[in-house]
């Protein structure tokens, strides 16, 4: 089953630009992790937050964790044209394997 | 350096064939295996994972099957292919199952089933 809701399914915005995607779950998690997938290849991990953190930093990307809302954020900020792709976000909870959300495509125009 | 690695990267298959994929990582024991599918435009749907040798979860009911007849080799398997098999099927491995651990997976097989 899918728990990662990702909003917006589609995401296009112009080189320079804030690109903001969200993430919303149900259920207590131990960590939530964002992978970005190339079309046509298998997904590559960008960052890990754990339960206990609020936010965390990767180069261009910040993550946001809101526990009592059960939602997170990825900025990526001075968007590239190479930053196309689709972002997933994936929840960790217990000894059980992480589970994927459907995804959101980012299409960042030079 | 750990690698993991998928055959074949691309394959036609018509109704009603077997099917056999294969997952194989390297550089690392023990890892936890998975097979997902993930149809056009979508999301991931995981089908198996696995925590060591013969030892198969499977999430959903459905046509496929997996092995894991070695320790860092995974097979996803299908007596009789359907059209709904069509897909793009993604190995990965992680170190544990969802603990502070990243999965890493490797670049698909795309099935197109005929």
């Amino acid at each position: 089953s899918q728990q990662g809701e990702e909003d917006p399914q589609a995401l296009s915005i112009q080189e320079g630009e804030n690109a903001t995607m969200n993430c919303s779950y149900k259920t207590s998690i131990n960590n939530l992790q964002w992978y970005r997938q190339n079309s046509g290849r298998g997904l590559v991990h960008l960052i890990l937050i754990r339960s206990n953190e609020r936010e965390k930093h990767s180069g261009r990307l910040r993550v946001t964790l809101d526990t009592s809302k059960k939602s997170s954020s990825l900025l990526i900020t001075a968007s590239r044209a190479a930053d196309t792709a689709s972002y997933f976000c994936a929840t960790g909870s217990g000894n059980t394997p992480l589970v994927f959300g459907k995804g959101t495509r980012l299409s960042v125009i030079a | 350096s750990q690698t993991i690695h998928q055959w074949p990267a691309t394959l036609v298959q018509p109704v009603g064939s077997p099917l056999s994929l294969e997952c194989t990582v390297e550089g690392t024991s023990n890892p936890n295996l998975y097979w997902y599918r993930q149809a056009a435009g979508r999301g991931l749907q995981l089908l198996f994972y696995s925590v060591g040798i013969g030892q198969i979860s499977s999430e959903v009911p459905q046509n496929l099957s997996a092995s894991r007849p070695q320790d860092r080799q995974f097979i996803l398997s299908s007596k009789k292919l359907l059209l709904s098999d069509s897909g793009f099927y993604l190995c990965a491995w992680s170190i544990r199952l969802a603990g502070d651990n990243e999965q890493f997976f490797g670049p698909g097989t795309r099935l197109t089933v005929l």
